[in-house]
């Protein structure tokens, strides 16, 4: 079965610094989706950044970007210039690549502080 | 155009009660899922669904049971509640097809059983 760990509960960062959250998986597939969402107070689950599996490049999106290790199965997620708007709860995602057996797990979470 | 509804928004069960959580998209999606979310927790997965007839369980199931009649409807029922299954729980779907897309969530639904 697969699996998505997050091992920080909580992190702090300075406002406009730069922050790191971690992310590993355990899965025997090849092809796969791997998701970095968003929850604010407002409980909304908002989407980051995602990466395809398939993709060696690492994806970006503004100041949010993704270092992905496909062997090592690893998937952080990287917050450049952080603002008071970043502090949520964040949660890194993996989807099988379809079919029957399209699940799409959640890790634990990091709470992301944002010292002004 | 709605997305993804929940019903209800709150709910206070006692111990041994039964509901029915409901859950309809209006966006002609194939793959549906139920979440749980515990206070300060991540998201685990209930039941989850690729189509209409077709379900499967999920990595906490045990407790709930799901059906899946039209694409449209994903509705998650408790038999018997019990304090552990204090929590909020979040619908969500996804089109067929095209495996990046993001997750369209309800608002969720906060349960407390007493």
């Amino acid at each position: 079965a697969q699996t998505v760990t997050q091992s920080q509960p909580e992190m702090s960062v300075q406002e406009a610094e730069t922050v790191t959250l971690s992310c590993t998986y355990d899965t025997s597939e090849s092809d796969y989706y791997l998701f970095w969402y968003k929850q604010p107070p407002s409980r909304q689950m908002i989407l980051v950044i995602r990466q395809e599996a398939y993709k060696q490049q690492n994806a970006t999106e503004n100041r949010f970007s993704v270092n992905f290790q496909k062997a090592a199965k690893s998937f952080s997620l990287k917050i450049s210039d952080s603002q008071l708007g970043d502090a949520a709860m964040y949660f890194c995602a993996y989807r099988t690549a379809g079919g029957r057996d399209d699940k799409i797990i959640f890790g634990k979470g990091t709470r992301l502080h944002i010292l002004p | 155009n709605a997305g993804v509804t929940q019903t209800p928004k709150f709910r206070i069960l006692k111990i041994g009660q039964s509901m029915t959580l409901q859950c309809t998209q209006d966006m002609n999606h194939n793959y549906m899922y139920w979440y749980r979310q515990d206070p300060g927790m991540g998201l685990k997965l209930i039941y989850y669904s690729v189509g209409a007839g077709i379900t499967d369980k999920g990595e906490v199931p045990n407790g709930y049971n799901v059906s899946r009649s039209t694409t449209e409807d994903f509705p998650l029922r408790l038999e018997l509640a019990a304090p552990s299954q204090t929590s909020v729980y979040f619908c969500a779907s996804n089109p067929p097809g095209n495996y990046n897309s993001p997750l369209h969530f309800g608002n969720g639904t906060r349960l407390t059983v007493t």
